[in-house]
């Protein structure tokens, strides 16, 4: 079946640094791919998607390529802020009308 | 703009209590989900709705049933409360076609004591 293996955090980083958090899937066809981001106390809101291969979803300076030779769908930032604390979670939809979504990925950024 | 409402953001109910969440969403979907989220174990689905009263078991239906009598509200029962429920409850919403984007409510924190 289909699934979603992203790095174990929590990822802690100082102001301005660069992020990258490493999504890989497995999945039969060609599924769509998401990136979705919970605040604290919060649910789970879109982030940014690709929906074939070599698509760049971007969206508030993150950005994530759909990568179908590695299997893969990074999230990078060039400069995180205090404000990008949270838990993202890589997903994809494929032939299932159920999502499948990786376990998250806590990011702490520090002033 | 999408919107999908939980009624409760937080709960405390006591052990053996029957408990109801409803889900609410205004876009039309077709499928709505239940999912519950615990510290280390990510979304795990409870039960998923593709239609008015169709449902299907997710991954951990024990303990939880659903209703689905309307196509825009979606309901979570706990028969039974027990203290292993206490989580952090999620529903969403897509539309049919897979390959959509999945809308979330805010949340409801329950606490079974």
């Amino acid at each position: 079946g289909d699934s979603v293996t992203q790095m174990e955090g929590p990822v802690t980083l100082s102001e301005e640094a660069f992020l990258t958090i490493n999504c890989t899937y497995t999945a039969t066809g060609y599924p769509s791919l998401f990136w979705y981001v919970q605040y604290p106390g919060e649910g789970l809101q879109l982030l940014l998607k690709a929906t074939k291969a070599d698509d760049k979803g971007s969206n508030k300076g993150f950005e994530a390529t759909y990568r179908k030779e590695t299997t893969s769908f990074h999230l990078e930032k060039g400069s995180v802020q205090v404000s990008d604390s949270a838990v993202y979670f890589c997903a994809l939809s494929g032939g299932s009308y159920i999502p499948t979504f990786g376990r998250g990925t806590s990011l702490i950024v520090h002033p | 703009d999408v919107k999908v409402t939980q009624s409760s953001r937080y709960l405390v109910k006591r052990t053996g209590e029957k408990v109801f969440l409803e889900c609410v969403q205004d876009m039309d979907h077709e499928n709505m989900f239940w999912y519950r989220q615990d510290p280390g174990l990510g979304l795990r689905l409870i039960y998923f709705s593709y239609d008015v009263k169709m449902k299907e078991k997710g991954d951990i239906p024990e303990g939880y049933s659903v209703s689905r009598e309307k196509k825009e509200r979606f309901s979570l029962i706990l028969e039974s409360a027990s203290t292993n429920q206490t989580s952090m409850y999620l529903c969403a919403s897509s539309p049919l076609n897979s390959g959509n984007t999945i809308y979330f409510g805010e949340g409801s924190w329950l606490t079974v004591v």
